[in-house]
């Protein structure tokens, strides 16, 4: 049973370029979690979504960044016209349902030069 | 915001001793979940307590959650080599919506051979 899966592993982005992370929970899972750490830090909760659906997006900035995750295919977060202070480690995580263990892909490097 | 805290920030023990880690958080939670990190890598879950259950028992890790104090604690017994890597707490919150979780900083622990 394949863990959750994100690519690219790591992304090198110039600033105002696009940078586009996905996501693909275990299998079974509906309920898509982001996270982002910066260096030295813990997490920090982005997005919560299911399928079709954007459920708490407290944590995400106002402008630039966007996520979905569609009905076919794996979750996407978008980040545009990405300047220096986006550098960071990206994480997805999926649930089963709310309330229940996340578990955690591998993380997206991302570096703005 | 609710913010877990960890305690030590870092912690260097020998192999085969105990490593204990502390974590503090602020307002009523459904659980608190420890998780790993190596350097550069995904988070790993170790163990999931349970606001009504006091200790949680998992191989060598033992945790306790005392919710009065609202802190947690993650002991490691027998520690290796390979136990090195960043510890993070990690709550739900349960004012703000349960399905995020809210990491604290992480204990950096090196276990030196």
């Amino acid at each position: 049973n394949a863990g959750v899966m994100q690519n690219p592993r790591h992304l090198v982005r110039r600033r105002g370029q696009e940078a586009r992370l996905r996501c693909s929970p275990m299998k079974g899972h509906s309920h898509v979690y982001w996270y982002r750490q910066l260096p030295e830090e813990g997490l920090k909760f982005m997005v919560y979504l299911q399928k079709e659906n954007i459920i708490d997006e407290s944590g995400m900035p106002k402008e630039r960044f966007s996520a979905e995750f569609p009905k076919e295919g794996p979750s996407i977060l978008r980040i545009q016209q990405v300047v220096r202070g986006d550098s960071a480690a990206y994480f997805c995580a999926s649930s089963p349902q709310g309330r229940e263990t996340q578990y955690f892909g591998p993380g997206t490097r991302l570096l703005v030069l | 915001s609710q913010q877990g805290e960890e305690d030590p920030q870092a912690l260097s023990i020998q192999e085969g001793e105990n490593a204990t880690m502390n974590c503090s958080y602020k307002t009523s939670i459904n659980n608190l979940q420890w998780y790993r990190q190596n350097s550069g890598r995904g988070l790993v879950h170790l163990i999931l307590i349970r606001s009504n259950e006091r200790e949680k028992h998992s191989g060598r890790l033992r945790v306790t959650l005392d919710t009065s104090k609202k802190s947690s604690s993650l002991l490691i017994t027998a520690s290796r080599a390979a136990d090195t890597a960043s510890y993070f707490c990690a709550t739900d919150d349960l004012l703000q919506g349960a399905q995020k979780l809210v990491f604290g900083q992480g204990t950096r622990l090196t276990i030196n051979p």
